[in-house]
């Protein structure tokens, strides 16, 4: 069966560190790979989303990159944080339309 | 653009009550609507899945229907239990296998 693991589950950093949230699946080969953003009271902000190794889309411009280095992982990261990228990041994959969530990462940028 | 609301936002009721969470869509073509389930701080969890030729889909204590005319969607849960607490999202996907989020209505059950 498939499985999806995302680390860590929460995160406090400094303004202006670095970040990277990593994302791995198994179970399933060649899978769409994406990352959403939650923020409080809202839906999910679809941030980006990877067809296949080295294969990334933007879907909105901001402060955070994502690689997918292997088939079955997906990283986002960040240079610089600010202030404003705190929320609650989610990993997926899916099966046509149909998504399957890791278990999200709270992070707190003070 | 496809635009998609939940209301109400949070929803209250008392256990053992039958409920309804509304989710509506602006633009009648989509492809499929999910409902998801998220529990405080954790992921998303899958509930029901409805294809744009269907009407409606069952699991267990949950129905959820759809009417493309209408651009609407809801979920209908059965002798609510206190274990039925949570955030209840839908999503429309599109042609492109995007989807659309709603807001969320967060359910309590008293019990």
């Amino acid at each position: 069966s498939q499985t999806i693991h995302q680390w860590p589950a929460t995160l406090v950093q400094p303004v202006g560190s670095p970040l990277s949230l990593e994302c791995t699946v198994e179970g399933t080969s060649n899978p769409n790979l994406y990352w959403y953003r939650q923020a409080a009271g809202r839906g999910l902000q679809l941030l980006f989303y990877s067809v296949g190794i080295g294969q990334i889309s933007s879907e909105v411009p901001q402060n955070l990159s994502a690689s997918r280095p292997q088939d079955r992982q997906f990283i986002l990261s960040s240079k610089k944080l600010l202030l404003s990228d705190s929320g609650f990041y989610l990993c997926a994959w899916s099966l046509g339309t149909l998504r399957f969530f890791g278990q999200g990462t709270r992070l707190t940028v003070v | 653009k496809q635009e998609v609301t939940q209301i109400p936002a949070a929803l209250s009721v008392p256990e053992g009550e039958n409920l309804v969470l509304n989710c509506s869509f602006t633009d009648s073509a989509i492809y499929n609507l999910q409902w998801f389930r998220q529990d405080p701080g954790k992921g998303l969890t899958s509930l029901l899945l409805i294809q744009s030729s269907q009407r409606e889909q069952t699991s267990g204590r949950l129905n959820a229907s759809l009417d493309k005319s209408s651009g609407r969607s809801t979920l209908y849960i059965a002798a609510s239990q206190p274990g039925d607490s949570a955030t209840y999202l839908c999503a429309v996907g599109d042609s492109n296998y995007q989807l659309i989020w709603g807001a969320g209505t967060k359910l309590i059950i008293k019990p």
